[in-house]
């Protein structure tokens, strides 16, 4: 299956600095990618969607100045958490979506393993 | 609106023992309904997908079931092994366009020597 891999998997930062994650597909070009969020015992709420070459679409509630997203290449998406503070401590994860021209499901998103973030 | 609700929210069950998850949507337009794996601290791993036209997808002892005229889904899981314990999630496609997936709360499962 396809492979999608972020760094770092984990950070500890200081309240007040900013933060950045990278998601890359590492096997297909992902025109779009997502950006989710999980609290403890809870699913995954999306955040934003991430467009090669133009801007990310965010989810209503999710501050747009607060976390920047670039796209700038087919396998890369990065997700920058600015000016963090402890109740931005949580579990992100992206996904890239792939395409099968040829088979019956059209789209499929694939998943990173995470980054856990911990804002002292 | 759509969503996607799971149950029960937590399972505990002993090695060796079958169990079945539970998902119902209100999703509209369906395109198709996912199962998946995530271990504590990691994304989710695609178990099963199925759409509109599917009504039982396996995957080793994982078998999926769907009706899409109750809009309902299970996940049945075949002497439970203690590498199951995981959140299993319900995630359904609408055909809107937009590629989002709508996520279920997830069903926690816990399998005990």
């Amino acid at each position: 299956g396809a492979v999608v891999s972020q760094h770092p998997s984990r950070v500890i930062c200081k309240s007040g600095t900013s933060v950045k994650i990278e998601c890359r597909s590492l096997d297909f070009q992902a025109t779009t990618m997502f950006w989710y969020r999980q609290f403890p015992k809870q699913s995954l709420m999306l955040m934003a969607t991430s467009n090669e070459g133009s801007k990310a679409t965010y989810e209503q509630g999710v501050e747009k100045d607060k976390f920047l997203i670039n796209h700038a290449s087919l396998t890369l998406s990065t997700l920058t958490v600015t000016s963090a503070h402890p109740e931005d401590s949580s579990f992100y994860i992206c996904s890239a979506r792939r395409s099968f021209a040829a088979r019956g499901y059209q789209e499929t998103q694939y998943f990173g393993p995470g980054t856990r973030l911990l804002v002292l | 609106k759509n969503q996607v609700e799971q149950s029960p929210q937590s399972l505990i069950i002993l090695e060796g023992k079958n169990c079945t998850l539970q998902c119902n949507y209100t999703v509209s337009p369906f395109s198709n309904l996912r199962w998946y794996k995530q271990d504590t601290g990691r994304g989710p791993v695609s178990l099963t997908i199925m759409t509109f036209s599917e009504n039982t997808k396996s995957n080793g002892r994982y078998t999926a079931t769907l009706d899409a005229d109750t809009k309902q889904s299970s996940l049945h899981i075949t002497a439970s092994q203690l590498s199951d314990s995981a959140s299993y999630i319900c995630v359904v496609s609408a055909t809107s366009g937009t590629y989002k997936y709508i996520f279920g709360t997830g069903t926690r499962l816990k399998v005990l020597a």
